[in-house]
């Protein structure tokens, strides 16, 4: 089936520095990609929407400018945390979309800002 | 995308069925029903998806009413490791190569016990 690899699978920063967390679709194309976010205890929360080649649409309320979305190729989607505070500790799950095998989740990220 | 109604938490014997309730009173008729499920601080899995007809994979069992309002998951034989946060989510499956979001709703925690 389809796979997609999430990486770091927990990251550890320091308040006010930046992170980055990658996506990638191991064996198919993924034109869109779905980055989420999800508090301990609550669902998942859709943050944006990732599209290759073109800007990423954020959900109302996610600032645009403190999660920096960038889907460079058809495999690759990163997630940049700028300036992480310790509210921004979270566990963070992307996603893509494969014709076959529908949607494809990642790992997870645990972030916890210290 | 139609709203889903979960109860909170199932609780199942280990080796029993579970069946896990999903009410979608307003889905569309173009709207498909998709079950995912996400073990502890792990990305979800997806289970299985319908339309209108009843569906069976290797994982899961799914039961969609003739008047499409409701559906039921149906794990045949429970094990420990089923014990999981499932979703019930229903949205338009486009197709193509232009993918929509997937919004998820609270779920239901089932805890499977010996």
């Amino acid at each position: 089936g389809a796979v997609v690899s999430q990486h770091p699978s927990w990251v550890i920063c320091k308040s006010g520095t930046s992170v980055k967390i990658e996506c990638r679709s191991l064996d198919f194309q993924a034109t869109t990609m779905f980055w989420y976010r999800q508090f301990p205890k609550q669902s998942l929360m859709l943050m944006a929407t990732s599209n290759e080649g073109s800007k990423a649409t954020y959900e109302q309320g996610v600032e645009k400018d403190k999660f920096l979305i960038n889907h460079a190729s058809l495999t690759l989607s990163t997630l940049t945390v700028t300036s992480a505070h310790p509210e921004d500790s979270s566990f963070y799950i992307c996603s893509a979309r494969e014709r076959a095998y529908g949607y494809t989740f990642g790992s997870g990220t645990r972030l916890t800002v210290v | 995308d139609a709203k889903t109604t979960q109860p909170t938490s199932m609780d199942c014997a280990e080796g029993r069925a579970a069946n896990l309730p999903c009410n979608h009173s307003t889905i569309s008729g173009n709207e498909y029903v998709y079950w995912y499920r996400q073990i502890h601080s792990q990305g979800p899995q997806y289970i299985i998806h319908g339309l209108k007809n009843n569906e069976t994979n290797e994982m899961a069992s799914l039961i969609i009413t003739e008047d499409r309002k409701s559906s039921t998951l149906i794990l045949p034989h429970a094990t420990l490791r089923d014990t999981a946060v499932y979703y019930c989510i229903v949205r338009v499956d486009t197709g193509g190569t232009s993918y929509g979001k997937l919004t998820f709703g609270q779920g239901t925690i089932l805890t499977v016990h010996p």
